[in-house]
């Protein structure tokens, strides 16, 4: 199992450009979240999905979209990116019917809107 | 909404001393997960422990133990015999049981480790 894969690992946008975050998860896990790491801030949700089709926002969703038509597969867009969304973002996956409902995290995308 | 706190931005330790971080969490559910997550240089999420709220037996895996104290909502990490891999930040991290804990982590911001040689 390659677990939970994100691309890519590096990405230097202008303001107002768009681009999609992929990430991909070969465990069959229900459960799928994108977060986002800043300094001093730890790590934020910023949506999350209980499965095909269905998506929910977390703590700090403006600025992103989100769909989810494979169980494998959670894009995050960013529609017009801003400065103030430079930062690392991480995807992870779980299961309801796993121990502690543990998240698997991929590698995370470094981000930087210029 | 949970909030989880860590107090200590950096912490220092001599390799093969014992080291203990510390984490403080707001809840009003009764039954929860908390972890303990490594990050390396590598940024990679790495879990280092687990524990329940219900059970009261404090969670160990190897030179890692917490110190789980549910009435006072603490949940400190205690690193023995410190090695030098062991340096990265540390996040504590709180998960609902309730919804099967789909809404995701909640993290404090994270404690970064030293050890020096």
């Amino acid at each position: 199992n390659a677990g939970v894969t994100q691309t890519p690992k590096f990405q230097v946008l202008k303001t107002g450009q768009s681009m999609t975050l992929q990430c991909a998860q070969d465990m069959n896990h229900e459960y799928m979240s994108w977060y986002r790491q800043d300094p001093g801030m730890g790590l934020r949700l910023i949506h999350y999905s209980v499965g095909a089709g269905i998506t929910d926002q977390g703590e700090v969703p403006n600025g992103y979209n989100v769909s989810r038509s494979t169980t494998e597969d959670f894009p995050l867009r960013l529609l017009s990116a801003a400065p103030s969304q430079t930062s690392v973002y991480f995807c992870a996956s779980s299961t309801p019917r796993g121990l502690y409902n543990e998240q698997f995290f991929g590698p995370g995308t470094r981000l930087t809107v210029l | 909404a949970q909030t989880v706190t860590q107090s200590q931005p950096e912490m220092s330790v001599q390799e093969a001393e014992t080291v203990t971080l510390s984490c403080t969490y707001d809840t009003s559910e009764s039954d929860y997960y908390l972890f303990w997550y490594k990050q390396p240089p590598s940024r990679q999420m790495i879990l280092v422990i687990r524990q329940e709220a219900y059970k009261q037996q404090n969670a160990t895996e190897n030179r890692f133990s917490v110190n789980f104290q549910k009435a006072a909502k603490s949940f400190s990490l205690k690193i023995s015999d410190s090695q030098l891999g062991d340096a990265a930040m540390y996040f504590c991290a709180y998960r609902s049981v309730s919804g099967g804990g789909a809404d995701g982590l909640t993290f404090g911001k994270g404690t970064h480790l030293i050890i020096q040689p």
